[in-house]
Order: structure tokens, then C-alpha cells, then sequence
């Protein structure tokens, strides 16, 4: 079985300031990880993922993750937050092997302030 | 823009009643899946469908049920619809077990 944890329900930032969102997961097996992003009335959009390669994983619009066995995160990273990056943000896992058959998380409101 | 497209974008039903839910997948996707998001959740995995065979089922009961046709494109169908299914029917197509391309949902509400 498999699950993730989003530590914060709603993370608010300044413009220009570090994004750090956190996920935690849980795996019987070697584990894909995912993070995707959902703009109001939209579907998801895959940001980034971690397919047992390099740890430190880039994504789309300047976000990057980095899979930590030890503490078994996988926590979405930005280091400078712009205004159109407010959205929700969803960790998901699924077993090695596979990429279509995910458990997300309950997802991480994030606002961007001025 | 994904290439999924999902209809209807929105609906209203009563309990009890039925509803189909369409999904035409990305060119050259051969596997499509089926997510509910209720409000303020994630997305939960209801069924995938592979090649016309269902290929792996998440924690729903039976009268939630699919189908995937020949072109690829699938339906998503609830029976004896009840108040806990409003939610967004997110459908999601790949390439076998691969990447998900998702739609922008069918948004179900049951009054």
C-alpha cells in the first residue's frame, strides 16, 4: 500500500519568496513520485517526477523536488514565487513500474501575495 | 492543453438517478483512467481501462462502472447516484502505464 502526506493545507508566500511544499510518503515498494499543479476549474498538470533516476528532480516553471529515502519526502521546491504560481499543488505516489495508477495527496492551497 | 477532452463539463442529477461521463483520449493513448476529486480533496483512482479490459480498480463500489471503446475513448458510468458523488470526474489518458494526460473534468453535482 501506498499513501502521501501534504504537510499544510495552505501555504502563503511573497512574490519573490522561496516556495517550499511539503510531502511525505509511505511505500512497500520502490515508489514513483509525482507533483502536479491545478488551477481554478482546470484538470492536473504534471510539474515534475521521480522515476528511481537522479534525486534531484527539475520540473516545469522553475520548480524542482528532491527524493530523500532517509526522511522519505519528496518536497517541491521554488526559490523565487511568482504571482501566476498560486494554485493547488498535489504530491502522488504510484508502485515502480508505473505512472498511471496514483494516490495524491489532499493537496497544498498556495497563495502568493504581493 | 492535454488533448483530453471530457463532457459534459458540467451536470446536475438526483439521487438515484444515473449518469454517463465521456473521456476521448490523447492521440495514441491506449489506456484511460478514471479519478474522483471531491471538494477540497485529492483526486482518488476509481478504475483504469487498457486495451477494452479494465486494468485495475480503486475503492468504489460496483455501481460505478466503465468502458473503454475501440478508438480508445471511454465512459465513465454511476448508477443510483448519491449526495457523496458530487465531485469533479477527472479522466486521464496514457501510453500503457506512462505519464497521465488528464482532461479538465466533468464536474458531477447531485442534488
Amino acid at each position: 500500500a501506498q499513501s502521501v502526506t501534504q504537510l499544510g493545507s495552505h501555504v502563503s508566500v511573497s512574490e519573490g519568496a522561496l516556495v517550499l511544499l511539503r510531502c511525505n510518503y509511505s511505500s512497500s515498494v520502490p515508489p514513483y513520485l509525482f507533483w502536479y499543479v491545478q488551477y481554478p476549474n482546470q484538470g492536473l498538470q504534471l510539474l515534475l517526477k521521480y522515476t528511481s533516476a537522479a534525486t534531484l528532480v527539475k520540473g516545469i516553471n522553475g520548480f524542482e523536488a528532491e527524493f530523500k529515502k532517509s526522511e522519505t519526502s519528496f518536497h517541491l521546491t521554488k526559490p523565487s514565487a511568482h504571482m501566476s504560481d498560486a494554485a493547488e499543488y498535489f504530491c502522488a505516489v504510484s508502485a515502480l513500474g508505473t505512472a498511471s495508477k496514483l494516490t495524491f495527496g489532499t493537496g497544498t492551497r498556495l497563495q502568493v501575495t504581493l | 492543453e492535454t488533448g483530453v477532452t471530457q463532457s459534459p463539463t458540467h451536470l446536475i442529477k438526483t439521487r438515484g438517478q444515473q449518469v454517463t461521463l465521456r473521456c476521448s483520449s490523447q492521440s495514441g493513448h491506449n489506456t484511460v483512467s478514471w479519478y474522483q476529486q471531491a471538494l477540497g480533496q485529492g483526486p482518488q483512482f476509481i478504475f483504469q481501462y487498457y486495451r477494452e479490459e479494465e486494468n485495475g480498480r480503486g475503492n468504489f463500489p460496483p455501481r460505478f462502472s466503465g468502458l473503454q471503446f475501440p478508438n480508445y475513448s471511454s465512459e465513465l458510468n454511476v448508477n443510483a447516484l448519491e449526495l457523496d458523488d458530487s465531485a469533479l470526474y477527472l479522466c486521464a489518458s496514457s501510453r500503457d502505464t506512462g505519464e497521465l494526460f488528464f482532461g479538465e473534468g466533468s464536474r458531477l453535482t447531485v442534488l
